[in-house]
C-alpha cells in the first residue's frame, strides 16, 4: 500500500484555470505539508497542517488554498493559475519520530 | 531556526570511485536527519535516516552518512560509485520545535564512465 498518494501524477492546464491536487496518507500521521519544487529542484514549504489545523503558511499567494477535511487528507486547491505556477508539488505528513514521508509529487504545467 | 547548507551544487566522481555529499546543518533542538535521492523526472526516494540511535546509518544501495554533533555535519558516502547513483541529492532537517521539514538546495551527482 502507497503511504502517501498524490493525484494526479500530471496536470497540464491553461492559464486562468482552477485545479486541485488531492493528497492521502494512510500512515495515521497528524501532521501533513505541502512543498513546491522549482525548476532549479529547490524544495519549498508551503503549508503545514496538523490535525486538520493550519500551523505554516509560506506567504504563499491566496490564490494556493489547502484543505484539510480530515487527517489522513490535505488537498491542495489552486485559482487562477499562473505561468510562474508550473513546478513540482510534492505533499508529506511526517511521524511522530519526525520522519517524514513523501508523496511521488505532481508535475503542474501551466500553458 | 533551523537550516540546511549542501555544501556543493554539483559533483563529480569516475564510476567505481567513493562519493562524498557534504551536509551541514544547524537546529537548536535535537534534529533528525535524512537523505533523499532525486532521480531525472521521479520523485522522492529515501536512502537514510537518523532520529538520535547510531550515528553511522547505513542506508540503501550502499550509501551511508555518519550524524557528527561536533561539526553539525551529516555527509553523505558511498565506497564506490555507479552510473545509476547519477541524481539529485537531498539532505534534510526536522526537529521537534518547529515540526518543520527543511531542505538543503540539493547536489547533482555526476558519474563518469
Amino acid at each position: 500500500d502507497t503511504a502517501v498518494s498524490q493525484t494526479p501524477k500530471y496536470l497540464v492546464t491553461q492559464m486562468g484555470n482552477d485545479k486541485s491536487i488531492k493528497c492521502e496518507q494512510n500512515l495515521g500521521h497528524d501532521t501533513m505539508y505541502w512543498y513546491k519544487q522549482d525548476s532549479k529542484k529547490f524544495l519549498k514549504i508551503m503549508f503545514s497542517y496538523n490535525n486538520k489545523e493550519l500551523i505554516i503558511n509560506e506567504t504563499v499567494p491566496n490564490r494556493f488554498s489547502p484543505k484539510s477535511p480530515d487527517k489522513a487528507h490535505l488537498n491542495l486547491h489552486i485559482n487562477s493559475l499562473e505561468l510562474g505556477d508550473s513546478a513540482v508539488y510534492f505533499c508529506a505528513s511526517m511521524s511522530t519520530a519526525y520522519e517524514a514521508f513523501f508523496g511521488q509529487g505532481t508535475r503542474l504545467t501551466v500553458v | 531556526a533551523q537550516s540546511v547548507t549542501q555544501l556543493d551544487s554539483h559533483v563529480s566522481v569516475s564510476e567505481g570511485t567513493p562519493v562524498l555529499l557534504r551536509c551541514n546543518y544547524s537546529s537548536s533542538y535535537s534534529p533528525s536527519l535524512f537523505w533523499y535521492v532525486q532521480h531525472p523526472n521521479k520523485g522522492l526516494q529515501l536512502l537514510l535516516k537518523y532520529t538520535s540511535a547510531a550515528t553511522l546509518v547505513k542506508g540503501i544501495n550502499g550509501f551511508e552518512a555518519e550524524f557528527k554533533k561536533s561539526e553539525t555535519s551529516f555527509h553523505l558516502t558511498k565506497p564506490s560509485a555507479h552510473m545509476s547513483d547519477a541524481a539529485e541529492y537531498f539532505c534534510v532537517v526536522s526537529d521537534r520545535r518547529d515540526d518543520k521539514i527543511i531542505f538543503g538546495k540539493g547536489t547533482r551527482l555526476h558519474i563518469l564512465p
